[in-house]
Parts: structure tokens; C-alpha cells; sequence
């Protein structure tokens, strides 16, 4: 199993451009979420799915979408990135919700 | 809203000190609680959880943390640690009859001196 796969490692984008964060996972894991993490601040929830088909909002999703067409991928979508949006991004799954998460190696993101 | 609290931002200690971090969230019902480590350049791993039973429980590594409902803590400790426990420490909160929702605590990061 690869586990938990996200692409891409780096990314640096332009204040307004758009992009899509990817995430998946091979272990057929109803549970997904998407956090951020800055120093100082820990782990903060964006988006989170229990299922296909349900997506919801965490702690701090705002300037970013979610959609969960299948069980295995999860995407971030950025629609106008801000500076404010440089972070590392990390995705995680569980086999159910408020299980053990099993993280991927994250995305670090620059905004200029 | 549910809130967790990790005291200790930045921790220093020399190696076989015993270690104490603490961690306290702000929800009256039933939770399962995590701790995770992030060593240096690595993604997030489970180190323990307790979701029932005995609150006293332990994990990889030889880290333990004891769940105190009435205190709304869960403290991670090692009674000697070493040098390659240099890490970030994060504690985690699921509170079962709220939305589904994970929150993370700001972390602790340790260092540890040889």
C-alpha cells in the first residue's frame, strides 16, 4: 500500500492564481480531511469528508473547495491564492471518523 | 467550541530527563484523544490513543499518556528520553457527538541535547 499520496511536494504560485492540491489514498478510508499547518499554530482543519459525496467545512475553510467524487481521492482547490495561503498542506485519512489518521507527506506552498 | 491546549511551546531537555507535556481541550462529553509526532522533515504519526478503558495507555517508543476525565487533560510522558525523540508533539481531540471533527492542539516542539 502507498498509503497517503499527495502531489505535488513544492508548489509556488502568483497572489490570484488558482490550483488544485492533490490527495489520495489506497486504503479505502471513508474518512479524509485537509489540514494546514503554520508555526505556532499546530494543525488547523480546512475541509473534511466522512464519504463520497459529503464534504464539510473545519476550522479555517475559507479560500478553499473540496469535492470527494470517489472514496480513494480528495483534492484542494485554491481558487485565488493569497499570501496568507503559504502554509504546508497536509491530507489525511482514517478508516472511520475519530479513528487514527494516517497523514501524507504534505505540500508546501509559497504564495508570492 | 472545541479547543485544545498545549501549554509548552518549545520544551529543552537533556537525554534520559524525564519528560511531562501537557495537553488539556475544553469539551464536557466523551472524546478519543491522540497524541502524534512529527520528527524532523517527516509527515505525522500516530504515537497513542485512548478512545475507552484504561486511561492510562501506552504507545511507541516508550511514551505513555494518562487520560484524567475530571482534570479534561491527557499529559504525554517518557520517563527518559533520547535523542532522537526530538520532534514536534501534537496533541489531538475527537469529540464523538459533534460534527466530525478532529482539532490538533499548536504543538510542542522538543529538543533534546546529547
Amino acid at each position: 500500500n502507498a498509503g497517503v499520496t499527495q502531489t505535488p511536494k513544492f508548489q509556488v504560485l502568483k497572489t490570484g492564481q488558482s490550483m488544485t492540491l492533490q490527495c489520495a489514498q489506497d486504503m479505502n478510508h471513508e474518512y479524509m480531511s485537509w489540514y494546514r499547518q503554520d508555526p505556532g499554530m499546530g494543525l488547523r482543519l480546512i475541509h473534511y469528508s466522512v464519504g463520497a459525496g459529503i464534504t464539510d467545512q473545519g476550522e479555517v475553510p475559507n479560500g478553499y473547495n473540496v469535492s470527494r467524487s470517489t472514496t480513494e481521492d480528495f483534492p484542494l482547490r485554491l481558487l485565488s491564492a493569497a499570501p496568507s495561503q503559504t502554509s504546508v498542506y497536509f491530507c489525511a485519512s482514517s478508516e472511520r471518523t475519530g479513528g487514527e489518521q494516517f497523514f501524507g507527506p504534505g505540500t508546501r506552498l509559497t504564495v508570492l | 467550541a472545541q479547543s485544545v491546549s498545549q501549554h509548552n511551546h518549545h520544551v529543552i531537555l537533556s537525554e534520559a530527563a524525564s519528560l511531562e507535556l501537557g495537553c488539556n481541550y475544553s469539551y464536557g462529553g466523551t472524546v478519543n484523544l491522540f497524541w502524534y509526532v512529527q520528527y524532523p522533515g517527516q509527515h505525522l504519526q500516530l504515537l497513542l490513543k485512548y478512545f475507552s478503558g484504561d486511561p492510562l495507555v501506552k504507545g511507541i517508543k516508550g511514551f505513555e499518556a494518562e487520560f484524567i476525565k475530571s482534570k479534561f487533560s491527557f499529559n504525554l510522558r517518557k520517563p527518559s528520553v533520547q535523542w532522537s525523540d526530538t520532534a514536534e508533539y501534537f496533541c489531538a481531540v475527537k469529540a464523538l457527538s459533534s460534527a466530525s471533527k478532529i482539532i490538533f492542539g499548536s504543538g510542542t516542539r522538543l529538543s533534546i541535547r546529547p
